[in-house]
């Protein structure tokens, strides 16, 4: 079964507009952790913003915040003032306190931003 | 930050061959390293999870002998893809995790392309 869904098309952006991007998730595990990554063409994935299951407040990074909505299973990412450089593949990722560590990525989310 | 390097950064070989590509830790000791493999605008697949000093645990639909993995020493582990074929070709990267929290991140290496020929 999917654990981490992304279903939104590619995506354009405007310069220095704000974009979300969604991301829903299935677990039985009271205990888990969220995360994003972004994807350059380049290949490398790069850590973004990460919340806890039990974290009280949304998690922020910069330009980066997430919205969590724990009981619709949701934790989308809110990209601010996007620039140029912010086009790439975002992948959202569960770790449940079950699962010895390993990440499960959803299919991931295309951003281009435009000028 | 913690830095993972991944070598190479790219490897054409040919059908037949093996191809090692290692995964370290450069600034931090990684009990668990994970090797993903990523298909073209896919997301990335869980192939396996390395243990330093154990033996690997591999996903389901993974080949263990085709695959293998060894993670002798707690800043590298390798990934040998044993016979590639044509259809091996995929990008690799690995993983790994320090010994910190559950909410440190898992810092990524820059992956290795392979095209087999």
């Amino acid at each position: 079964a999917q654990k981490i869904t992304q279903t939104q098309p590619g995506m354009f952006v405007q310069e220095k507009e704000a974009v979300t991007l969604d991301c829903t998730y299935d677990t039985s595990d009271p205990s888990y952790g969220l995360f994003w990554y972004k994807q350059p063409s380049s290949g490398e994935m790069i850590f973004l913003i990460y919340q806890g299951s039990y974290d009280q407040q949304n998690a922020t990074e910069g330009r980066y915040s997430l919205n969590f909505q724990k009981a619709r299973k949701s934790a989308n990412l809110v990209i601010s003032a996007s620039q140029l450089g912010d086009s790439a593949m975002y992948f959202c990722a569960m770790r449940e306190s079950s699962g010895n560590n390993r990440l499960a990525f959803g299919k991931g989310n295309q951003v281009v931003v435009i000028p | 930050g913690a830095v993972v390097s991944q070598h190479p950064s790219w490897v054409i070989c040919k059908s037949g061959t093996s191809v090692k590509i290692e995964c370290r830790s450069l600034d931090f000791q990684a009990t668990t390293m994970f090797w993903y493999r990523q298909f073209p605008k896919q997301s990335l697949m869980l192939m396996a999870t390395s243990n330093e000093g154990s033996k690997a645990t591999y996903e389901q639909g993974v080949e263990k002998d085709k695959f293998l993995i060894n993670h002798a020493s707690l800043t590298l582990s390798t990934l040998t893809v044993t016979s590639a074929h044509p259809e091996d070709s995929s990008f690799y990267i690995c993983s790994a995790k320090g010994m910190t929290g559950g909410r440190s991140p898992l810092h990524f290496g820059n992956g290795t392309r392979l095209t087999v020929t």
